[in-house]
């Protein structure tokens, strides 16, 4: 089963500021997802991104957010200008193809004060 | 879209007793039903999925059955050991269309009590 690596583990940032979450999945991927779980909820789809573009994407993903794969590889989640209810784990998830299930990563603990 | 709701939103059983966590969800077009296990600090993993083309799957002490006429799925752990503990999520998705997301249900804490 494919690895997917997250960076940073925690990241703590003022309410305002911008932060980048990055997803290194190992091997080779077609699908990615970030998700969020806010602490004791359950977890939330935020963006869906193929093929180099955004597939899907959730009345929670708004301006503020936006993906990217800059390199190919990595692949990352913005957050323009964050807010104190941004604080949440996010998750990145692969799958390798239509028909696999979902890898998630480890996740990064975002605490915005 | 997808609905997936969850119960019991906590449960304690006694180690080597079995926990049973149900799920219903509202698109009769999913067909795709996984359950992670999430641990303290971690992110949720993948213990056990089943496609609506069966009715049942079974990974040794884990077992998924799928009612589709109903619209509920439910994992059965049999002899619960202490390491079983976790918050255990359930989720749908039609796996088939284009890139959908999962849906998770709002999880199940379980203890099991040494």
């Amino acid at each position: 089963e494919p690895e997917v690596t997250q960076t940073p583990s925690h990241q703590v940032t003022q309410m305002g500021q911008e932060v980048i979450l990055r997803c290194v999945p190992i091997s080779n991927h077609l699908y990615f997802y970030w998700y969020r779980q806010i602490l004791g909820q359950k977890v939330e789809f935020l963006v869906s991104f193929y093929n180099n573009e955004i597939s899907e994407k959730s009345e929670i993903f708004d301006d503020q957010f936006s993906v990217e794969r800059p390199d190919g590889s990595n692949f990352t989640l913005k957050i323009r200008s964050t807010k104190l209810e941004d604080s949440a784990m996010y998750f990145c998830a692969i799958r390798t193809a239509i028909n696999y299930g979902y890898t998630f990563g480890s996740g990064t603990r975002l605490t915005v004060v | 879209g997808e609905n997936v709701e969850q119960h019991p939103s906590t449960l304690s059983v006694q180690e080597g007793d079995s926990a049973v966590i149900k799920c219903t969800y509202s698109d009769s077009a999913s067909n795709y039903f996984p359950w992670y296990k999430q641990e303290l600090g971690k992110g949720p993993q993948l213990i056990i999925d089943i496609r609506s083309n069966v009715g049942e799957k079974k990974d040794q002490r884990i077992a998924v059955t799928l009612n589709k006429t109903a619209k509920h799925f439910s994992l059965h752990i049999t002899e619960t050991q202490p390491e079983d503990s976790a918050v255990y999520f359930c989720a749908a998705s039609d796996a088939a269309a284009g890139n959908t997301p999962l849906v998770f249900g709002k999880g199940t804490r379980l203890s099991v009590i040494a």
